[in-house]
């Protein structure tokens, strides 16, 4: 089945850095969506893309969806400690959801 | 706009037991829900896909036997674990599409003693 490969897998930055993160299918895709989900609750959707070189903004948050459609990019600028948390990255296709392996998100204060 | 619910967010029963879990499509209707099983430090995996008025459709390697779905309405979905063991300790999570994007549930721990 479709990989969703994300990376890195996990992050350690000091409040106020930029953050950056990327993910890969093996697959060209239609879509690709952006989750965030806090220790103990569900996903909550951040960003959606629809269009191959789209740049989409929500907040300090920037999602890239790459030319080659089989890749895209999430980027939050001046971390706040509420970012913390894990972001996973989405493919809706076929009918049902598969999600990228996941980055870990920490700050250090 | 979009909310999904779940019930219980957390429970524990002991090994052998039954548990009931409840998605609901709070303020949409939902043809279609899906449910989730993630395991600590994992990514979401889907267990199955929940239609409306027929029988789920569900993922290699997930016992449909063990994992019973139910999408009685529009809005609800319930996903019964039988025969509950240790290794079915996991946090569930469920969504359902609106818009073709998904929506998620704030998820059910379960523990298995």
């Amino acid at each position: 089945g479709q990989q969703l490969n994300q990376s890195p897998q996990s992050m350690f930055i000091q409040e106020g850095e930029d953050v950056s993160m990327n993910c890969t299918s093996s697959s060209i895709f239609n879509t690709w969506l952006w989750y965030k989900q806090d220790p103990g609750e569900g996903p909550v959707l951040l960003i959606a893309l629809y269009k191959a070189g789209e740049l989409t903004s929500n907040g300090r948050l920037t999602a890239q969806f790459g030319i080659t459609r089989k890749d895209s990019f999430l980027n939050i600028s001046a971390s706040i400690p509420s970012d913390v948390g894990i972001y996973f990255c989405a493919h809706f296709g076929n009918e049902k959801l598969t999600f990228g392996t996941g980055t870990r998100l920490t700050i250090i204060p | 706009g979009a909310v999904v619910s779940q019930h219980p967010s957390w429970v524990i029963c002991k090994s052998g037991t039954s548990v009931k879990i409840e998605c609901r499509s709070l303020d949409f209707q939902a043809t279609t829900m899906f449910w989730y099983r993630q395991f600590p430090k994992q990514s979401l995996m889907l267990m199955a896909t929940s239609n409306e008025g027929s029988k789920a459709t569900y993922e290699q390697g997930v016992e449909k036997d063990k994992f019973l779905i139910n999408h009685a309405s529009l809005t609800l979905s319930t996903l019964t674990v039988t025969s509950a063991h240790p290794e079915d300790s996991s946090f569930y999570i469920c969504s359902a599409s609106a818009s073709g994007k998904g929506y998620f549930g704030p998820g059910t721990r379960l523990t298995v003693t």
